[in-house]
């Protein structure tokens, strides 16, 4: 099985800050990397798929980058909707998920 | 608007079957590539079952053998039915469709399942 290791669990930032999620993937998946943010009560929603191509709707400000085993996701200025949980996707083989990460007011 | 309502959670003692239903709105359930993916409390994500398009079925090897996903094509509902529940089994069911065998691009709010004496 892949295992996909996300860092941090825990991201306090303040609106305007540029954030940066990491992803990790325990072998090669190629670009098969999908980024979702996720609100309590909410369905999770796809941001970002094949590590980087943006999917429709969703803001510039969000955006992916990497390949083989690392990657990254951007929020280059956090706005008040964007705290949540951001969660990373491998789909190369199968499908695993990161562990998650909350993104909260610093 | 394409969109999945999970439904059938609730509380179950060990040892029993639990039916969990995802209605689906905006496209055709038998024309996609359809997941369920729990989350347990405290846990990541888990995909746990896929249906194909063209009804070939997988699981995750935790639940081969206890979990059975089917569709009905007429009522448009993707179903997980699930059997011999274990406390490791609780945790938020969701509904998914898939971009072929990829991305999951649509996702359902969840239902919620507990197994426990």
């Amino acid at each position: 099985d892949i295992q996909m290791t996300q860092s941090p669990s825990t991201l306090s930032a303040s609106v305007g800050d540029r954030v940066t999620i990491t992803c990790r993937a325990s072998q090669s998946i190629s670009r098969g990397l999908a980024w979702y943010q996720h609100k309590p009560g909410q369905a999770p929603r796809l941001l970002i798929h094949d590590a980087s191509s943006l999917e429709s709707g969703v803001p510039s400000r969000f955006s992916g980058s990497g390949s083989g085993t690392e990657f990254t996701l951007t929020i280059s200025s956090l706005q008040p909707d964007d705290f949540a949980t951001y969660f990373c996707q491998q789909y190369s083989s199968y499908w695993t998920f990161g562990q998650g990460t909350k993104v909260e007011t610093k | 608007e394409e969109q999945l309502v999970e439904s059938g959670g609730g509380l179950i003692q060990p040892g029993g079957s639990l039916r969990l239903s995802c209605a689906v709105s905006g496209f055709g359930v038998s024309h996609n590539y359809m997941s369920w993916v729990r989350q347990a409390p405290g846990k990541g994500l888990e995909w746990v079952s896929v249906i194909h398009g063209d009804g070939q079925t997988d699981y995750a090897e935790s639940v081969k053998g206890r979990f059975t996903i089917s569709r009905d094509n007429s009522k448009n509902r993707l179903y997980l039915q699930m059997n011999s529940l274990t406390t490791d089994d609780t945790a938020v069911y969701y509904c998914t469709r898939e971009e072929g065998q990829s991305y999951m691009d649509v996702w359902g709010k969840g239902t919620t399942v507990t197994v426990s004496s």
